[in-house]
């Protein structure tokens, strides 16, 4: 069975830039999960989705931060413009809607700000 | 709100000596219980959960007991491995909260021959 997918892998950006950032969780898992993980921190929630629809995205800055789940599937999430603070590992994550609470997670895209 | 404290890293040993890393939690509820483990340049992965008080979860000889009198989930392992180096996170699931992750901020065990 084929993992989460993210890409890019690394980004570098320069601040006041736009960037986004891709996920294709695993066939059939119906919600998705974006974290961010800021270098020695444990990763923190910033957007759920069941299917195409949010679940919970109230720790998501959305002055600048978006994300959408287009077809209940694949998910973009996107920082326009992004800040020095913006720099950590975004992880996606998905879980089956018969075990919500184990969720498997991407291997991250790692973003630096300059 | 729930939060997770573990024990601050790097957690330093020898092959097969005995581990065991600290994690307390403060949620409203009964949550579940997780550890993570990332190993270098790989994501997250589930090493073992517990669901319920008195629970306990195993894998790859990794054990953790849900203790609700003490609201703890410790992670032990008899014997460490080089191969056991990584990252561990210990998060808790409120289901009452769409099954949102609360993560520790995690803690490094690296083991030397």
């Amino acid at each position: 069975e084929a993992g989460v997918a993210q890409s890019p892998r690394y980004k570098i950006i320069e601040k006041r830039q736009s960037v986004a950032f891709w996920c294709n969780p695993i066939s059939g898992h119906a919600t998705l999960y974006w974290y961010q993980q800021i270098l020695g921190q444990g990763p923190k929630l910033l957007i759920q989705f069941q299917n195409n629809g949010v679940v919970d995205d109230s720790q998501l800055p959305k002055d600048r931060f978006s994300a959408e789940r287009l077809k209940g599937v694949d998910s973009t999430l996107k920082i326009q413009p992004a800040k020095l603070e913006d720099s950590a590992v975004y992880l996606c994550a998905s879980s089956p809607s018969t075990v919500p609470y184990e969720q498997y997670f991407g291997p991250g895209t790692r973003l630096t700000v300059t | 709100g729930d939060s997770v404290t573990q024990m601050e890293g790097p957690v330093t040993l020898s092959e097969e000596a005995f581990l065991t890393i600290n994690c307390t939690y403060t949620a409203t509820g009964y949550p579940s219980l997780f550890w993570y483990v990332q190993y270098p340049g790989e994501g997250l992965q589930l090493l073992l959960k517990a669901t319920k008080a008195d629970d306990k979860g195993s894998n790859k000889g990794f054990e953790a007991t849900y203790r609700k009198e003490t609201t703890s989930f410790h992670l032990e392992k008899g014997s460490v491995q080089v191969s056991d180096s990584a990252v561990y996170f210990c998060a808790l699931s409120d289901r009452g909260g769409g099954n949102k992750l609360t993560f520790g901020t995690g803690t490094q065990l690296k083991v030397e021959l």
